[in-house]
């Protein structure tokens, strides 16, 4: 198993900034990936975090937007820039072998 | 992409069995269907996965029919802290990085 830790765990951001999550997992993981949750709805994902290389974007999501970066096994960062109100999620890290383990989630409020 | 259908909420009364089911009439042959749940404002949770036999651990049991296009998720005596989002995932091949990808899944409310 792995256990995933989340910072910050929830923010409320003004629109046009940046916010930085971090996610750190206990153990070395092959893969990691995040994930949003927008309000009443199920996860989407958003990239895989490749270590020491660009992340792999599903479609609809590009790198401008969310910067992802993974320096280690066990570290991760998304980045969400140039925040609008439609960012307000739930932004959730999973590091991923045979089973998907999820960290709690950070909780995003854009005004 | 998702790959399953599930309906979209069940009831299930307190001390009975919830019996979830799952369409994955696409699946291939070297995919898994894994089950999680995710109760409110936590994130999701491993319930149980199965490849072609029904499997059973402390938290449930997975019934997938023969020809594995569908499956159903037991939790054989329901309590009030399993009312949650219960999502049915096909994956392939851990080994070559397929993804966890969640389709709309089930809310199931447990009522007393």
């Amino acid at each position: 198993s792995a256990v995933i830790s989340q910072k910050p765990s929830r923010d409320i951001c003004q629109r046009g900034t940046s916010l930085t999550i971090q996610c750190q997992v206990d153990s070395q993981v092959t893969m990691m990936f995040w994930y949003r949750q927008q309000p009443g709805q199920s996860l989407t994902l958003i990239a895989t975090a490749n270590q020491g290389s660009e992340a792999t974007y599903e479609s609809g999501f590009v790198i401008d937007k969310f910067p992802i970066s993974r320096p280690n096994l066990t570290f991760s960062t998304l980045t969400v820039s140039n925040m609008s109100p439609e960012d307000s999620s739930i932004y959730l890290c999973s590091a991923q072998n045979f089973l998907a383990f999820f960290g709690q989630g950070t909780r995003l409020t854009v005004v | 992409d998702a790959k399953t259908t599930q309906p979209t909420s069940m009831d299930c009364a307190e001390g009975r069995a919830a019996n979830l089911p799952c369409n994955h009439s696409t699946i291939s042959g070297n995919e898994y269907v894994y089950w999680y749940r995710q109760i409110h404002s936590q994130g999701p949770q491993y319930i149980i996965h199965g490849l072609k036999n029904n499997e059973t651990n402390e938290m449930a049991s997975l019934i997938i029919t023969e020809d594995r296009k569908s499956s159903t998720l037991i939790l054989p005596h329901a309590t009030l802290r399993d009312t949650a989002v219960y999502y049915c995932i096909v994956r392939g091949n851990p080994n070559t990085g397929n993804q966890f990808y969640f389709g709309t899944g089930t809310s199931l409310t447990v009522i007393p």
